[in-house]
């Protein structure tokens, strides 16, 4: 299966501070970039969609102007929690989709656990 | 809309006895469904998928699923629990009609496999 990853794995930081969470897709390129967000004992929810060199569509109930994402290239997304707080503290997955594939070829990184302090 | 609820949120079973994971979806689509695995700390890996081919879907690991769509369910199961079954596992649902990639995922189940 491809390859995905996801930098840091995990992050600790103060309350107020900015954190970068990096995706890559390392052997497909990626036209579009899924960001989930799971709290301990919950399931997926998908936060928002971004696509190659386009603004990203945000769910409701997501802040654009706190979670920033980047999708400037075919193989790199990042998401920066801007101003970070204790209830941003979650478990964030990205998930790279190469346009055309079929749904069942979706992958996943391993994911970034943040914690804020 | 399109929804999927998993029924159990903690199943615990015995090492070599049978497994059930309940899963009943909502779509107003035909929808594409699959299960995934989340071990502790590890990635998401998918498990299996139905994508409107057989209806009694065979995956990894000895587990499989039967789409019953009278029934609007996609319940997972496998034949004898192993220890490193012990997880957490997710019934997941394409969103819309087309391929988005954008999938919605149910509250998911601890699996507790019992020596």
């Amino acid at each position: 299966g491809a390859v995905v990853s996801q930098h840091p794995s995990w992050v600790i930081c103060k309350s107020g501070t900015s954190v970068k969470i990096e995706c890559r897709s390392l052997d497909f390129q990626a036209t579009t970039m899924f960001w989930y967000r799971q709290f301990p004992k919950q399931s997926l929810m998908l936060m928002a969609t971004s696509n190659e060199g386009s603004k990203a569509t945000y769910e409701q109930g997501v802040e654009k102007d706190k979670f920033l994402i980047n999708h400037a290239s075919l193989t790199l997304s990042t998401l920066t929690v801007t101003s970070a707080h204790p209830e941003d503290s979650s478990f964030y997955i990205c998930s790279p989709w190469e346009g055309g594939r079929d749904t069942d070829t979706q992958y996943f990184g391993p994911g970034t656990r943040l914690t804020v302090l | 809309a399109q929804s999927v609820t998993q029924l159990d949120s903690h199943v615990s079973v015995s090492e070599g006895t049978p497994v059930l994971l309940r899963c009943n979806y909502s779509s107003s689509y035909s929808p594409s469904l699959f299960w995934y695995v989340q071990h502790p700390n590890k990635g998401l890996q998918l498990l299996l998928k139905y994508t409107s081919a057989a209806t009694l879907v065979k995956g990894i690991n000895g587990f499989e699923a039967e789409f019953k769509k009278s029934e609007t369910s996609f319940h997972l199961t496998k034949p004898s629990a192993h220890m490193s079954d012990a997880a957490e596992y997710f019934c997941v649902v394409t969103h819309g009609s087309g391929n988005t990639g954008k999938l919605i995922f149910g509250q998911g189940t601890t699996l507790q496999v019992k020596p």
